[in-house]
């Protein structure tokens, strides 16, 4: 079975620095990957997903994730945060050709000081 | 894409209470999902509800506990029966992109407190 980490649980930034939320991941082949966003109060919200392909894949609200097979890691980046960003990420893997369902790491909160 | 809503939006229940929350969808879908999240934690899949069959329920998850109906292509209800504390959590419904996308759609959310 699949497994996701969110090592980090909280991330604080200042507005406009740049951001990386890890996410490794356990499979045994290529998963599908994907990054949730939460904000408060409110449902998650896809940014972006890998399936095959370029590794660096972009996503809405500015943001790219990068798929590193040696390290089973799908990172989620981006160059300059602002306030409105902070919310909880997801990172979320499905396996390729298997359940359609997905394995959702812990979260990472993002909290943005002005 | 697919816009989902919930009702309630959020509620606060007593001890050994029922609670069915409802989750719309604005397009027919085959597949939909209902997940726990709680305090501080991620997602859990409590079930898959399909239209015209029972659902499939996760380890740890008991028809008894969480009744779930899907009397059409655009709805679904759980229902959270005989709550205790341990229940409060916000309760998630989502559908499957479709297209082979593998992605969900969330609804809002529906935030339960018990007492």
């Amino acid at each position: 079975a699949q497994s996701v980490t969110q090592p980090d649980i909280h991330i604080t930034v200042s507005e406009g620095a740049s951001l990386e939320l890890r996410c490794n991941y356990s499979y045994g082949a290529t998963p599908y990957l994907f990054w949730y966003v939460q904000s408060p109060g409110q449902g998650l919200q896809l940014l972006l997903k890998y399936f095959s392909g370029d590794t660096l894949v972009q996503g809405i609200k500015g943001f790219e994730a990068e798929f590193k097979r040696s390290q089973s890691s799908f990172n989620l980046r981006k160059p300059s945060v602002h306030w409105s960003d902070a919310a909880e990420y997801f990172c979320a893997v499905v396996a390729s050709g298997g359940s359609y369902i997905p394995t959702f790491g812990r979260g990472t909160s993002l909290i943005v000081h002005p | 894409s697919a816009v989902i809503s919930q009702k309630p939006s959020r509620d606060i229940c007593q001890r050994g209470t029922s609670l069915t929350i409802q989750c719309q969808v604005d397009s027919q879908v085959t597949m939909m999902f209902w997940y726990r999240q709680q305090p501080g934690q991620s997602l859990t899949l409590i079930a898959t509800a399909n239209q015209g069959s029972e659902a499939t329920y996760e380890s740890g998850f008991v028809i008894d506990k969480f009744p779930i109906s899907r009397p059409n292509l655009t709805f679904s209800t759980l229902t959270v029966s005989n709550m205790s504390p341990e229940d409060s959590s916000i309760y998630l419904c989502s559908v499957e992109a479709g297209g082979g996308g593998n992605e969900q759609f969330f609804g809002p959310g529906t935030r339960l407190t018990v007492l």
